[in-house]
């Protein structure tokens, strides 16, 4: 069975400073690929950064980066610098080869930057 | 604007009713799927068409449920005899089409059709 675990409900974090949302995954499947998702108040998914299980580097965009640790199925979202308009909901998720084309989504982090 | 667009972005229907939502994908987008999101959870999958052909479909999708994608462009999804177990937020996003494990395949959403059943 595929599964995306976020166990960070709610995350605080002070202005400029840098944050890590977790996010682990499972899946049997050798070919997958991970995205993270942003999601503000509006309603509207937004694209952020995505990994691929055969990558051997860490996706970084911008001040997004992803750290991906794929013996421990984890693929953390790395936020610098956080801005006050980096407060939404934050989704991470994952695409499996082997069932398909559909998208495995968390629970979500909902992300506070506190000025 | 050439993102995934909604339509309608908010509908409020008596239970019994039947309700159609409108997606219009990216352009040159020949992937489109279908999700649902209640409050305090992620997107969960319902169906997914490539070109016309509606080529998976959840568990979720009950009978009542229905999606068309005619054309291999716009899609809508219907649902009949609505219960108030409906009232969610209905997500449509689009993605290219590819093989190969250096695809990405990340999907691009809509703002999402919020559906409120009383």
């Amino acid at each position: 069975a595929q599964k995306i675990t976020q166990t960070q409900p709610g995350m605080f974090v002070q202005e400029k400073e840098a944050v890590t949302l977790d996010c682990t995954y499972d899946t049997s499947d050798q070919s997958y690929g991970l995205f993270w998702y942003k999601q503000p108040s509006s309603g509207e998914m937004i694209f952020l950064i995505y990994q691929g299980s055969y990558d051997e580097q860490n996706a970084t965009e911008g001040r997004y980066s992803l750290n991906f640790q794929k013996a421990r199925k984890s693929a953390n979202l790395v936020i610098s610098a956080s801005q006050l308009g980096d407060s939404a909901m934050y989704f991470c998720a994952m695409r499996v080869e082997e069932t398909g084309n559909q998208f495995y989504f968390g629970t979500g982090t909902s992300l506070t930057v506190i000025p | 604007d050439t993102g995934v667009s909604q339509n309608p972005r908010h509908k409020i229907t008596k239970r019994g009713q039947n309700v159609t939502f409108r997606c219009d994908p990216i352009s040159e987008h020949n992937r489109l799927y279908w999700y649902r999101q209640t409050l305090g959870q992620g997107p969960e999958f319902l169906t997914y068409f490539q070109n016309e052909a509606q080529l998976e479909k959840s568990r979720l999708l009950s009978d009542r449920f229905s999606a068309e994608r005619p054309k291999g462009s716009f899609s809508t999804l219907e649902i009949q005899r609505t219960e108030q177990g409906d009232s969610a937020m209905y997500l449509c996003a689009s993605s290219l089409g590819g093989t190969g494990n250096k695809i990405r395949h990340e999907q691009y959403f809509g703002p999402g059709t919020r559906l409120t059943v009383t």
